[in-house]
């Protein structure tokens, strides 16, 4: 079957650097995606990967590794309204998304 | 201009009754979804659309039926609710099927009781 895992939360302190994995196993690969939902509302993109690597976005970075399965979103100088769950998403060879449970993170001043 | 909207934002409803969910939008894509995202947050893909064909229709109960009257709009109809509908609602949207990140609705939290 195809399954994703990411932690089911974190805690992190204001102002500090934060890694969030993803791994997965899929049939196939088409790119993974990174989303950040607040509670209560939407989730919203935040980074998309199909060749491995790093990919830079201001204070957040997604990098990939397809050998391995692997994923992690890097938030960097971390403030409050970065409190959040963090979905990781990987596109098949049917080009359906997998979702992740998400992971929820913490900021803690 | 809201990219994806969706209406209504919250239903509350009895057991048993028939409600609808309508989702709009106006940013030309090609493929519309609608996710279920229960009180664990895991959001389940119900179905796709693509140029107003059904494509991806997931073991969802038949009580549950999407009509797309153009790529715009893509509207949900529940018959017969049940308790275990109780759920956020999402519709979202991509360029098309193989390319372009989701843009997401705001959700529709519905409440069976």
């Amino acid at each position: 079957g195809q399954n994703i895992d990411q932690p089911t939360e974190m805690t992190a302190t204001e102002g500090a650097i934060v890694q969030i994995n993803c791994t997965y196993q899929t049939s196939g690969f088409n790119g993974l995606f990174w989303y950040q939902q607040h509670a209560g509302e939407a989730p919203t993109f935040l980074s998309y990967n199909v060749l491995d690597g790093l990919e830079e976005k201001g204070r957040f970075s997604s990098f990939l590794s397809r050998s391995k399965g692997y994923s992690y979103l890097l938030l960097k100088e971390l403030q409050m309204k970065d409190s959040a769950s963090y979905l990781c998403a990987v596109r098949d060879s049917n080009y359906q998304l997998i979702w992740g449970a998400g992971t929820k993170l913490i900021i803690k001043p | 201009d809201t990219a994806v909207s969706q209406t209504p934002k919250y239903l509350v409803t009895q057991m048993g009754n028939d409600k609808s969910i309508k989702c709009e939008q106006n940013l030309g894509h090609d493929t519309m979804y609608w996710y279920k995202q229960d009180s664990k947050k895991f959001l389940k893909i119900m179905f796709s659309y693509n140029n107003k064909e059904l494509i991806i229709n997931e073991t969802v109960p038949n009580r549950f039926s999407p009509k797309s009257p153009d790529k715009a709009h893509l509207n949900l109809h529940i018959n017969s609710l049940e308790l275990g509908d109780s759920a956020v609602y999402f519709c979202a949207s991509s360029q098309d099927l193989e390319v372009g990140e989701l843009f997401f609705g705001e959700g529709s939290r519905l409440t069976v009781l």
